[in-house]
């Protein structure tokens, strides 16, 4: 069981928005502004796409961004495009240097 | 541009040691603001969490793992290791190296290995 609480799955179709969702607790999530999100192709590392709950590294298009309410963070990819169907996975720092995962959303584009 | 690439065997037999090394291009490998970072990922199921090692030599390891785990660095071939004791089955996973910054967050991964453990 994972640590973090994302559904297994989620869709829309292409140019819709989809939002994913995070669930930790105040020590993990609720506690800290360091929530990351990765995306995963089949056979493929992950890429990180958000960090510190909603920053962007150089590259990953401004379609997808990320917030945070509460002990709940959230993904969201607008103007969705074939290439994100992927999996993705969030995580978050939850105190004495412990980083815990999500178990992973598998994102389809109808 | 940061690269990192896992190398190591890919089957262990059950109860054995699973060793994996992570060198490290591209960077700057004795940054004190990065975490040098083991994941891995079972078959069909998410990631997990390790360990990391930071320039400075101070290591975390997953409670779950602590007692079997072992991380070190060798900064003169700019490469980090991982050493995992008594392996069973359930150890069996891809297992990635990855650089750690900005809150835990993992910026580069290498490719992944897949490591079975089977007799």
């Amino acid at each position: 069981q994972s640590a973090l609480t994302q559904p297994p799955s989620a869709s829309g179709s292409p140019g819709q928005s989809v939002t994913i969702s995070c669930t930790g607790t105040s020590s993990d999530v609720g506690g800290y502004n360091y929530v990351s999100w990765y995306q995963q192709h089949p056979g493929k590392a992950p890429k990180l796409m958000i960090y510190e709950v909603s920053k962007r590294p150089s590259g990953v298009p401004d379609r997808f961004s990320g917030s945070k309410s509460g002990n709940t963070a959230s993904l969201t990819v607008s103007g969705l495009q074939a290439e994100d169907e992927a999996d993705y996975y969030c995580n978050s720092y939850a105190g004495s240097n412990n980083v815990v995962f999500g178990g992973g959303t598998n994102l389809t584009v109808l | 541009q940061v690269q990192l690439q896992e190398s190591g065997p890919g089957l262990v037999k059950p109860s054995q040691t699973l060793s994996l090394t992570c060198a490290v291009s591209g960077g700057s490998f004795s940054s004190g603001s990065h975490y040098w970072t083991w994941i891995r990922q079972h078959p069909v199921k998410g990631l997990e969490w390790i360990g990391y090692i930071h320039y400075s030599g101070s290591t975390y390891y997953s409670p779950t793992l602590k007692s079997r785990l072992t991380i070190s660095l060798d900064t003169s071939r700019n490469q980090f290791s991982l050493k995992l004791t008594s392996v069973t089955a359930a150890d069996t996973a891809v297992y990635y190296c990855a650089r750690g910054c900005c809150g835990g967050a993992l910026d580069y991964w290498g490719q992944g290995t897949l490591v079975t453990v089977s007799s």
